[in-house]
This record gives structure tokens, C-alpha cells and sequence, in this order.
């Protein structure tokens, strides 16, 4: 089984400041994990992931995560907020157990940035 | 930049009524997906379908549910019946391959009255 936990449905940064989004993951297989963001009326569009090799992923628009196995988290940073940055993000998990085909999905947090 | 399309962008039904949800993936992509999200909730995985058939789907694709991918382009989501319970936002997505990246449309709006 895989699940996504994402802390936090809304988080409130200040324009130019940290931004800083909590995900942990369980799976009993290695995952494969990302991060979508969706604006408002619009899709799920992909920022990173991450699949194997490298565990500091770097994504669209400055974000980055890191993937820790012993932590299960892949939180999701980004030295200076933006103000186009606010949006709903996801944080989602797949693995061999769903055949890769099964992308499971945190809660999401909306992220305010405040100027 | 290729995407996926989805039409129509709202739908709004009475309930016990047929919808049809249609998806155009991105062209060369060979796995295709369903997802919903009701309101305040999280997004769902419904179904996965690759070779004209399906190939994972989870416990809320009953038999209310079908896919199909009538030609070449489009993948289409029936709901035989609808149900109040299945008013939310209905995601397409397509991928390359199994494994690779999902590529999310835009979603439709299904509100069951």
C-alpha cells in the first residue's frame, strides 16, 4: 500500500521569503515521488520528481525537493516565494505495487504568498 | 508543448442520468488514467487503461463506470447512472509509458443534481 501525507492545507509565506512544503510518504516498495501544482481552474501540472539516483531533484520555477529514505519525506523548497507562486500543491507517490500505473495523492497545501 | 484535453469543462446532470467525459491524451502516449477529486477531498486514482483494455482500477470504478477509447485520439469516462455522490472534478491523464510522468488535463466539472 502507498499513502501521502502532506502537513499543513495552508501555508502563508511572505514574497521573497522560504517556502517550505511537508510531504511523507509510506510505501513498502521504493516509490516513485512528485509534486504537482495546480492554479487556480486549471490542471495538475508537474513541478519534479523523483525516481531513482540523485535525491535532490530540481523542478520548474525554483523549486527543488529532497527524496529521504530514512525520514520517508520529500518536502518541497523554495528559497524566495514569488507571488505567481501561489497555488494548491500536491504531493503524489507511485510504486511497483500499483504496477506504476496508481499515482496516489496528499490532501494538498495551498500555498498564500503574501507581499 | 503537447497537452491533454478535456471536454466539456463543466457538466451538470440529473441524477440517474448517462455522462460522458471526453479526454484527448497527448498523442504518442500509450497509458491513459482517470482521476477525481471531490471538493476538499483528495485526488483519486479511478483507472488505468493501456492496449484497449484495463489495467489497474481502484474500489470506486464499479460497474457504473466504463472506459473506452472509441478511435485513434479520444478516451472517454461513462457514468451509467449518475449519483449525487459523484459530483466532482473528473482528471485524464496520459503518460508515455508505465512508470514515466502523468500528464493531467484540466479536469471537468461534474455536478450531479
Amino acid at each position: 500500500a502507498q499513502s501521502v501525507t502532506q502537513l499543513g492545507s495552508h501555508v502563508s509565506v511572505s514574497e521573497g521569503a522560504l517556502v517550505l512544503l511537508r510531504c511523507n510518504y509510506s510505501s513498502s516498495v521504493p516509490p516513485y515521488l512528485f509534486w504537482y501544482v495546480q492554479y487556480p481552474n486549471q490542471g495538475l501540472q508537474l513541478l519534479l520528481k523523483y525516481t531513482t539516483g540523485a535525491t535532490l531533484v530540481k523542478g520548474i520555477n525554483g523549486f527543488e525537493a529532497e527524496f529521504k529514505k530514512s525520514e520517508t519525506s520529500f518536502h518541497l523548497t523554495k528559497p524566495s516565494a514569488h507571488m505567481s507562486d501561489a497555488a494548491e500543491y500536491f504531493c503524489a507517490v507511485t510504486s511497483n505495487s500499483g504496477g506504476y500505473q496508481k499515482v496516489t495523492f496528499g490532501i494538498g497545501t495551498k500555498l498564500q504568498v503574501i507581499p | 508543448e503537447p497537452e491533454v484535453t478535456q471536454t466539456p469543462s463543466h457538466q451538470v446532470t440529473q441524477m440517474g442520468q448517462e455522462v460522458i467525459l471526453h479526454c484527448v491524451p497527448i498523442s504518442n502516449h500509450l497509458y491513459f488514467y482517470w482521476y477525481r477529486q471531490i471538493l476538499g477531498q483528495k485526488v483519486e486514482f479511478l483507472v488505468s487503461f493501456y492496449n484497449n483494455e484495463i489495467s489497474e482500477k481502484s474500489e470506486i470504478f464499479d460497474d457504473q463506470f466504463s472506459v473506452e477509447r472509441p478511435d485513434g485520439s479520444n478516451f472517454t469516462l461513462k457514468i451509467r447512472s449518475t449519483k449525487l455522490e459523484d459530483s466532482a472534478m473528473y482528471f485524464c491523464a496520459s503518460s508515455a509509458e508505465r512508470g514515466e510522468t502523468q500528464y493531467f488535463g484540466p479536469g471537468t466539472r461534474l455536478l450531479v443534481l
